[in-house]
């Protein structure tokens, strides 16, 4: 059973770049039975994808944001990072870390990034 | 980029009673179509798999059918714990790309 917790700041300031850890527990990241990845909610509205990794480092992303993103792992620590650049407020959400498998399989409990300054 | 549009937007139902949401698509997405449980507070919870598949340990009164671009998610009988938003979520074959519909509140009545 895999477990995937966030870790990052809860708070980033207008122009600067997010940035967020995803670690998995209860199974290698190396695996190629997911795609590991990142999903947003901002508050009161519905859920967007923001891109995925694969255990080869291919990735793939939002069109809508793919200017702005970069997703990586580091196997050696079993995590993979979320980096969003140039935040304004539209950017304040809720973020989940997400394998995908079937479906999002598996879920963190989402972390609370607020855009502000 | 595939479109999924939800409705309705809000279905206000007792317990005990049968709800019914739609997600249609604004192409074909074969039969890869997902859907997904969300509680006020908590991350979503994959319910369907591949238009009518159950995930692991989803009660039986939820079903799924549809292929193409119209889906139907059936909860035959609501459970006062069953109230929360409905997703639906599809991924392009490739290059993968992940979206989701608006969703839909199943509200207590």
């Amino acid at each position: 059973q895999l477990q995937l917790q966030e870790s990052g700041p809860g708070l980033v300031k207008p122009s600067e770049t997010l940035s967020l850890t995803c670690t998995v527990s209860g199974g290698s990241i190396s695996s190629s039975s997911y795609y590991w990845g990142w999903i947003r909610q901002p508050p009161g509205k519905g859920l967007e994808w923001i891109g995925s990794i694969y255990y080869s480092g291919s990735t793939y992303y939002n069109p809508s944001l793919k200017s702005r993103v970069t997703i990586s792992v580091d196997t050696s620590k079993n995590q993979f990072s979320l980096k969003l650049s140039s935040v304004t407020a539209a950017d304040t959400a809720v973020y989940y870390c997400e394998a995908a498998g079937i479906g999002f399989d598996y879920w963190g409990q989402g972390t609370l990034v607020t855009v502000s300054s | 980029e595939i479109v999924l549009t939800q409705s309705p937007a809000t279905l206000s139902l007792s317990p005990g009673e049968r709800a019914t949401l739609s997600c249609r698509a604004s192409q074909s997405v074969s039969s890869y179509l997902a859907w997904y449980q969300q509680k006020p507070g908590q991350a979503p919870r994959l319910l369907i798999y591949d238009a009518s598949n159950r995930a692991t340990g989803i009660p039986a009164r939820f079903s799924g059918s549809g292929s193409g671009t119209d889906f139907t998610l059936t909860i035959s009988s609501l459970e006062p714990e069953d109230f929360a938003v409905y997703y639906c979520q599809q991924r392009s074959n490739w290059p993968p790309v992940w979206t989701f519909g608006q969703g839909t509140k199943v509200e207590i009545k």
